[in-house]
């Protein structure tokens, strides 16, 4: 069974500190993506990566940064958090023999105060 | 920018009921982008429900179908008979050439019993 799992789960920061959410996938896929998603709404795109040493700016790359030291692991860093940043992470990794499926992990919810 | 829109939610309906959840997209960086139907059933993460990567093609999933219609840009999610178990929350989505997925921002989905 594919796995991605992100940590921490749950995350409070002060506003100006540094977050780093972490996301590990044992499915050996290339691909690897950081969301967003707001209440109400869809999911936004981040940061992604076509593998390791790998980094690409999504839609919304605006006070976060990304990186991919291994095919395994892939990190979404907020080096000074803001309460825009408020919201639920989704790391996901694709498998592209099948058409680019998203495997997601449980998510990251992050509390700027 | 590639973009989806779908049906804005909530959706409400008896079981054994038929749905249709409606889903365009524009797709700007690609011809004949990959769609697919995710779902996120209460208490789990989100899942793959269904995919097609050649337009013309219908695509099934759990007593879901879907048809990639290139002619109207959409990806309807239909089925027949809805029970109470089917209670999500449903995510249209499109694959670009540079393997970026884009989500709609989500129906969810309450079946009366």
């Amino acid at each position: 069974e594919a796995a991605v799992t992100q940590s921490p789960r749950n995350k409070v920061a002060v506003t100006g500190g540094k977050v780093t959410l972490s996301c590990n996938q044992t499915n050996n896929h290339n691909n690897m993506y950081w969301y967003r998603q707001d209440t109400g709404h869809g999911l936004r795109l981040i940061h992604y990566s076509y593998g390791a040493g790998s980094t690409e700016k999504g839609d919304i790359p605006d006070g976060y940064k990304a990186s991919r030291p291994s095919q395994e692991n892939f990190s979404l860093i907020l080096e000074l958090a803001t309460p825009s940043q408020t919201s639920v992470y989704f790391c996901a990794s694709g498998d592209i023999n099948s058409g680019n499926t998203l495997y997601f992990g449980e998510g990251s919810r992050l509390i700027v105060v | 920018g590639d973009s989806v829109t779908q049906t804005e939610g909530p959706v409400t309906v008896s079981e054994s009921e038929s749905l249709i959840i409606n889903c365009t997209y524009s797709a700007t960086s690609i011809a004949y982008p990959n769609l697919f139907w995710y779902v996120r059933y209460p208490g789990e993460g989100l899942q793959l429900l269904l995919k097609v990567i050649t337009a013309g093609q219908k695509g099934s999933s759990r007593g879901f179908e879907a048809t990639y219609n290139k002619e109207t840009t959409s990806f309807h999610l239909q089925k027949a008979s809805v029970q109470e178990s089917d209670s999500a929350v449903y995510y249209c989505a499109l694959g670009d050439e540079g393997n970026r997925i884009f989500f709609g921002d989500g129906t969810q989905l309450v079946v009366k019993p």
